[in-house]
């Protein structure tokens, strides 16, 4: 299958940092790329929508402000946590959709970013 | 309104046996169902998906089985390995009239040597 690439895979850091995850479809034009956010044992959490080049869609009680995803191009999508808190800490996965070998709309996921605030 | 529902939440099956995890959908007009296996700390996989044109799908020890008229879709583990423990998610898409994802909760499976 088509590969996503997510990094870092893990970060720490203080309280009151920004901390910048990037999503990178490794093999293919990602036309839209998702932002999950999954606590333990619990399933994806969709937080945004983005679609090159055009502002990214939040599902309903998502800060936008807090989470600031960009999708500059049909290979990387950026998801900064601004302003990080400890209830900020979780697993951040993108995943990304688009024209894979010529397969179109299957969803590939990247391997993940744990976030931990101290 | 929850798109999909995946049952059961959680599976405990011996080596060797049969893992079958079962999913409902809404909309009739899903038109992609995937199966993703998820392993602790690592983001989900794509295991096989099924187009609703078909009934059956069968990738080695996975098979989907699919009814239409029922909106029901499951996934079959043949021989399951303690190695297949993992959490698996169904899904359902619009896949040719928008990109849309709807996932199901999740079943944590446990093999059982």
């Amino acid at each position: 299958g088509a590969v996503v690439s997510q990094h870092p895979s893990w970060v720490i850091c203080k309280s009151g940092t920004s901390v910048k995850i990037e999503c990178r479809s490794l093999d293919f034009q990602a036309t839209t790329m998702f932002w999950y956010r999954q606590f333990p044992k619990q399933s994806l959490m969709l937080m945004a929508t983005s679609n090159e080049g055009s502002k990214a869609t939040y599902e309903q009680g998502v800060e936008k402000d807090k989470f600031l995803i960009n999708h500059a191009s049909l290979t990387l999508s950026t998801l900064t946590v601004t302003s990080a808190h400890p209830e900020d800490s979780s697993f951040y996965i993108c995943s990304a959709t688009g024209t894979p070998g010529g397969t179109t709309g299957e969803l590939f996921f990247g391997e993940g970013s744990r976030l931990t605030v101290l | 309104q929850q798109q999909v529902k995946q049952s059961p939440q959680s599976l405990i099956v011996q080596k060797g046996g049969i893992s079958i995890i079962n999913c409902a959908y809404e909309n009739t007009a899903f038109d992609y169902f995937p199966w993703y296996q998820q392993f602790p700390g690592k983001g989900p996989a794509l295991l096989i998906a099924i187009r609703p044109d078909v009934s059956e799908k069968k990738e080695g020890r996975f098979t989907i089985s699919f009814n239409k008229s029922a909106k029901q879709f499951s996934l079959h583990i043949m021989d399951s390995q303690p190695g297949d423990s993992a959490t698996y998610f169904c899904a359902a898409s619009l896949m040719y009239t928008g990109n849309q994802f709807y996932f199901g909760t999740g079943t944590s499976l446990t093999v059982i040597p």
